[in-house]
This record gives structure tokens, C-alpha cells and sequence, in this order.
């Protein structure tokens, strides 16, 4: 059975802090996609990043960074110098090939960045 | 244009009453959704449809029932309404299911209230 766990509820930090969102995810699939959601305070759920499970190179937009690696079954994702605007939920979610059409949201952590 | 659209935004009504929130999508995706997200963040899988196939149906009581007249519209009608029903209810689109690798775009949104 997949599995996502998002083991920080809640995270608040100061402006220009760096900050990572842990995520732990479980699969008996070989080949399975991971992805990062953002859901601001206004509420709608916007993609971030896919990963899939043969690409284990780490990937930078900006100041977001996804550290993936397949021995501890991570995918943790970094925030550099946050700002106010960061302040959301995040969701980690988890798709398997052998279970397409159903993918496994983490519950969530709640990020906030005080100014 | 909006990607993925959902009507009402809100929905306000009495237990036992059933109502219906319409989806469309407008971006040529052939896989379509439904999420529930509860009074915590928590967002669960409902309903997949793959070119108007249902794919995925994850324990939901059968007082829901999604309907696919198309790929680009999948509607939520709920029979019977609970208090336990109060939610926001999220639609979603993927550009496909193969291999269960693709990104979602979501809908803003409709937040049901049963009272």
C-alpha cells in the first residue's frame, strides 16, 4: 500500500530563513512519481514538482530545492531566504504505476513566514 | 481561460437534501478527479475517470456518484446529505493515467456546507 508521511504539522519561521518540509513515503512499486503541492491561505492547490523514481538528481527552481533519495524513501523539499509570500500548506503526494489514477497526499505541513 | 473550473464555489444547505457540483476542464487531459479535503487540510482521493472510465473509486459512500458525460467535464452528485459531508471538494485533471506520472491542476474549489 502507498503511504506519504509529512511528520512536521506545522513550521513557522522568520523572513530569509531557510526551511525544509520533510516528506517519507512508502511503495512496494519499482517505478512510482512523487510531487510537491503548494495551497496558499487562498486556498486553490498548485503543482510544484513530479519526480519519478529512476531520477534521483536533486532539482532547484529559484530558491525551492527537492533533495530525493531512494534509500531513506525521502523527498524533502527546501525553501532558501523564505518570505511571506511562502506561507502555505504543502503537500507531498505519491503516484504508483501499479495503482495509476490513485495518488497518496501526505497530510500537509503548514508552513508560516512572519515577517 | 481557467484551466480547470468547478461550480458553485459554495454550496450551503440542509441534511438530506442532494446537490450537485459540475467540473470542466479545458486543457485536453484525459484523466479527471475528485478530492475531498476536510476541516483539518486533509485531502483523500474520492473518484478517477479515465477517458470517461471510472478507475478509481476509494471507499466513498454510495450516496456519491460521479458522472463523466465527457473527458473534459466530470460532475459530483451526492444523495442524502450529512453534516459529516461538509468539506471543500476539490476537482482535478491530469494529462493522462499511464504510468500514473503526471501532474494535477486543480479547480478552486467548492466548499460545502450541510447544516
Amino acid at each position: 500500500a502507498q503511504k506519504v508521511t509529512q511528520a512536521q504539522t506545522e513550521i513557522s519561521v522568520v523572513e530569509k530563513e531557510d526551511v525544509t518540509l520533510d516528506c517519507v513515503y512508502e511503495t512496494r512499486d519499482t517505478t512510482y512519481y512523487l510531487f510537491w503541492y503548494k495551497q496558499p491561505p487562498s486556498g486553490e492547490l498548485v503543482f510544484l514538482i513530479r519526480r519519478n523514481s529512476f531520477d534521483e538528481q536533486n532539482e532547484i527552481s529559484g530558491r525551492y530545492s527537492w533533495n530525493f533519495q531512494k534509500s531513506t524513501s525521502s523527498f524533502n523539499f527546501t525553501i532558501t531566504a523564505s518570505q511571506v509570500v511562502d506561507s502555505a500548506v504543502y503537500f507531498c503526494a505519491l503516484s504508483e504505476t501499479l495503482n495509476a489514477g490513485k495518488s497518496t497526499f501526505g497530510d500537509g505541513t503548514t508552513l508560516t513566514v512572519k515577517p | 481561460d481557467t484551466a480547470v473550473s468547478q461550480t458553485p464555489k459554495y454550496l450551503v444547505t440542509q441534511m438530506g437534501n442532494d446537490k450537485s457540483i459540475k467540473c470542466e476542464q479545458n486543457l485536453g487531459h484525459d484523466t479527471m478527479y475528485w478530492y475531498k479535503q476536510d476541516s483539518k487540510k486533509f485531502l483523500k482521493i474520492m473518484f478517477s475517470y479515465n477517458n470517461k472510465e471510472l478507475i478509481i473509486n476509494e471507499t466513498v459512500p454510495n450516496r456519491f456518484s460521479p458522472k463523466s458525460p465527457d473527458k473534459a467535464h466530470l460532475n459530483l452528485h451526492i444523495n442524502s446529505l450529512e453534516l459529516g459531508d461538509s468539506a471543500v471538494y476539490f476537482c482535478a485533471s491530469s494529462l493522462s493515467v499511464d504510468r500514473g506520472g503526471y501532474e494535477q491542476y486543480f479547480g478552486p474549489g467548492t466548499r460545502l456546507t450541510v447544516t
